[in-house]
C-alpha cells in the first residue's frame, strides 16, 4: 500500500492568512493526488485532483501543486469557513489511500 | 448534479453482516467507478472497495476476505456487503463516485450513514 503522510495534523491560523498543507506519498505517484475538505458530521468534498486542478466550483484561493511524492495544498486568504479537516488521497493505484487529516482552527 | 444516498441498517450484530444501499440519481451509473469508503468515528478515511457499472470490483487487502461489492444498473444502485464484523467495524459508512476524467477522484459523495457493530 501507498502511505500517504500529511503535516502538520492540525494548525491554528488567522482570518487573511496564507495556509500550507503538506502530504508524502511512501513511493511515486505522478500526479495522482486529490485533496478534500471535510467539515464535522458532513461527507468531503472533493478540492482539488489531479495535485492541482481545481474542482468546478471551489474558490480559487484554493490552490495544489506537487508532483512525484511531495505535494502541497494551498489556501491564500483564509475564511472562516475554511475550518475542517483536509485530506489528501492518492488514486495512483488500489488500494486507495488517504492522508491522516490536516486539522484547521483558527 | 448527480446525488448519493446510502441506506441500510444502522444497528448490526458482532459476527453478522453489515448491508448498505446506495442509490444513484441525477446521473447515469455507466462510465464511472462506485467506490465505498468508511470513517470510523473521529478517524481518517479508508477506502473499502469499488465497482464499476459492468460489475468489475477491486477491494481493499485489508477487507477482501469479508467484501461483496454489487451493482444494479436498471435500478442505478450498488451494494455493500460486510462478513463477520466486529467493533472495529463501526463506522460512517459513504458511497462515493470517481471517474478517469478526474484522476479517478471521488467527485461525488453521499452524505454518509453511521452504522454501529453491537450486539
Amino acid at each position: 500500500d501507498i502511505h500517504m503522510t500529511q503535516s502538520p495534523s492540525s494548525l491554528s491560523a488567522s482570518v487573511g492568512d496564507t495556509v500550507t498543507i503538506t502530504c508524502r506519498a511512501s513511493q511515486t505517484i505522478s500526479n495522482y493526488l486529490n485533496w478534500y475538505q471535510q467539515k464535522p458530521g458532513k461527507a468531503p468534498k472533493l478540492l482539488i485532483y489531479a495535485a492541482s486542478s481545481l474542482q468546478s466550483g471551489v474558490p480559487s484561493r484554493f490552490s495544489g501543486s506537487g508532483s512525484g511524492t511531495d505535494f502541497t495544498l494551498t489556501i491564500s486568504s483564509l475564511q472562516p469557513e475554511d475550518i475542517a479537516t483536509y485530506y489528501c488521497q492518492q488514486s495512483f493505484i488500489t488500494p486507495r489511500t488517504f492522508g491522516q487529516g490536516t486539522k484547521v482552527e483558527i | 448534479q448527480v446525488q448519493l444516498q446510502e441506506s441500510g441498517a444502522g444497528l448490526v450484530k458482532p459476527s453478522e453482516t453489515l448491508s448498505l444501499t446506495c442509490a444513484v440519481s441525477g446521473g447515469s451509473i455507466s462510465s464511472y467507478y462506485w467506490s465505498w469508503i468508511r470513517q470510523p468515528p473521529g478517524k481518517g478515511l479508508e477506502w473499502i472497495g469499488y465497482i464499476n457499472y459492468s460489475g468489475r470490483t477491486n477491494y481493499n487487502p485489508s477487507l477482501k476476505s469479508r467484501v461483496t461489492v454489487s451493482v444494479d444498473t436498471s435500478k442505478d444502485q450498488f451494494s455493500l456487503k460486510l462478513s463477520s464484523v466486529t467493533a472495529a467495524d463501526t463506522a460512517v459508512y459513504y458511497c462515493a463516485r470517481s471517474s478517469v476524467v478526474l484522476r479517478r477522484a471521488f467527485d461525488s459523495w453521499g452524505q454518509g450513514t453511521l452504522v454501529t457493530v453491537s450486539s
